[in-house]
């Protein structure tokens, strides 16, 4: 079946260092979305990517989907304490439909 | 964004009793329905597929009986554990989606099988 690889598996950072998770698919994605699930929260969704090599920004966040559209990454510049928690990357299968294939996800802990 | 509302947020059973789980959308009609299962530090695995009127698809190796799956509403899926043991011990979550493309997220579910 598919499978999505993240890594890091785990990362420490301090608080104002940057922060990258990378999410690799042995198969063509048709999209990818990344969610965030803080520690005893459930996921929240972030974004989505569709284009090959489509990069998309949010403040701090930059997400990009590679050009092959089997990877993916999500960078983070100067982290702060609020962006503790698990970063998941998440797609559908290739054949299509509505489920979602969860990565290993990341675990990002800031340290001050 | 949608709403999706789980209940119990946490519950703790004897091993052998049955526990059933709610997952509704409160302000958008969703036809399917998602159950994952996440352990401690690891990622959600997807149990099965709730259909709304029709049997729910369930992942390979999730057993059917030991995890039944209802979606009578457009806005209703339960999850019953049957004779629950300790190892169904777990962290239990449903999504559902509008008609975008992201996935809501009920708040959890923490089972302790005692």
């Amino acid at each position: 079946g598919q499978q999505v690889m993240q890594i890091p598996q785990y990362q420490h950072v301090q608080e104002g260092e940057d922060f990258t998770t990378y999410c690799n698919s042995s198969t063509t994605l048709s999209n990818i979305q990344w969610y965030k699930q803080r520690p005893g929260g459930h996921p929240v969704f972030l974004i989505q990517l569709v284009k090959s090599g489509e990069v998309k920004k949010q403040k701090r966040l930059t997400f990009q989907f590679g050009e092959a559209k089997k990877n993916s990454s999500l960078h983070i510049t100067a982290t702060q304490t609020t962006d503790v928690g698990t970063y998941f990357c998440a797609s559908p299968p290739t054949g299509g439909g509505n489920k979602l294939t969860f990565g290993t996800g990341t675990q990002l802990k800031v340290e001050l | 964004g949608a709403v999706v509302s789980q209940h119990p947020s946490w519950v703790i059973c004897k091993s052998g009793t049955s526990v059933k789980i709610e997952c509704r959308s409160l302000d958008f009609q969703a036809t399917t329905m998602f159950w994952y299962r996440q352990f401690p530090k690891q990622s959600l695995m997807l149990m099965a597929t709730s259909n709304e009127g029709s049997k729910a698809t369930y992942e390979q190796g999730v057993e059917k009986d030991k995890f039944l799956i209802n979606h009578a509403s457009l806005t209703l899926s339960t999850l019953t554990v049957t004779s629950a043991h300790p190892e169904d011990s777990s962290f239990y979550i449903c999504s559902a989606r509008d008609s975008g493309a992201e996935a809501f997220f009920g708040q959890g579910t923490r089972l302790t099988v005692v």
